[in-house]
């Protein structure tokens, strides 16, 4: 079974430009979370969704934003960065929604490097 | 506030030296506490759930406990392989269900 994807691995962008990344989850999963991770900080939580709809969200400004598609892969939005959005972006996908107790399963990340 | 906090920060142990990590959380409607692993320039990965007080669950070298304020993650005789990082985390609910990371704990085990 094919674990969590995530596209691209590594970028580098300027101040000021945006950056979308994308996530295909596990098969049949169809809770996707997004969060950064920062070695100041820990892994952030930025949103998640279920079946197309964003059900909970994170302290992030309105400049993050993410999707899901009907297929459960889903995508977040990163427009006009500063140099603080460097970080590795985790997207974790997990069997149920997050009303019902389940661990996370992670992909491997995007890491983001804004110069 | 909902908090969780790991420690120490880092640990360099001998091969063969066991320790134990800690996880200590406030929250409110504590659903679940999960253990994860976490190799560089790699996601997490998944070791344990735990989900109320007096629990354990083991693995290999790795067992974790569960208190009503804190959790522990015993390394008994680790190796070499056993470095990384491992972080804690807890499921809660406060009008929304919610996960919330500690920072993590960095492992380094030498041979």
């Amino acid at each position: 079974k094919a674990g969590v994807t995530q596209t691209p691995r590594y970028l580098i962008k300027t101040r000021g430009q945006q950056v979308t990344l994308s996530c295909s989850p596990i098969s049949g999963h169809r809770s996707v979370s997004w969060y950064q991770q920062t070695p100041g900080q820990g892994l952030q939580f930025l949103f998640e969704y279920f079946s197309e709809t964003q059900r909970n969200k994170g302290n992030f400004p309105g400049r993050f934003s993410g999707r899901q598609f009907s297929n459960s892969r889903s995508e977040m939005n990163v427009s006009t960065l500063e140099l603080g959005d460097s970080a590795l972006y985790l997207c974790a996908s997990c069997p149920m929604g997050a009303s019902n107790t389940g661990e996370l399963f992670f992909g491997e990340g995007s890491r983001l490097t804004v110069l | 506030e909902d908090q969780v906090t790991q420690s120490p920060e880092a640990l360099r142990l001998q091969e063969g030296e066991s320790s134990s990590l800690n996880c200590s959380y406030t929250v409110s409607g504590l659903r679940g506490l999960f253990w994860y692993r976490q190799d560089p320039g790699k996601g997490p990965e998944f070791l344990f759930t735990l989900y109320s007080a007096g629990e354990e669950k083991e693995k290999e070298r790795l067992k974790a406990t569960l208190t009503k304020k804190e959790s522990f993650l015993h390394i008994t005789a680790p190796k070499p392989e056993d470095s990384a990082t491992y972080l804690c985390a807890v499921q809660a609910f406060s009008g929304t269900y919610k996960y919330i990371f500690g920072t993590g704990t960095r492992l380094k085990v030498l041979a």
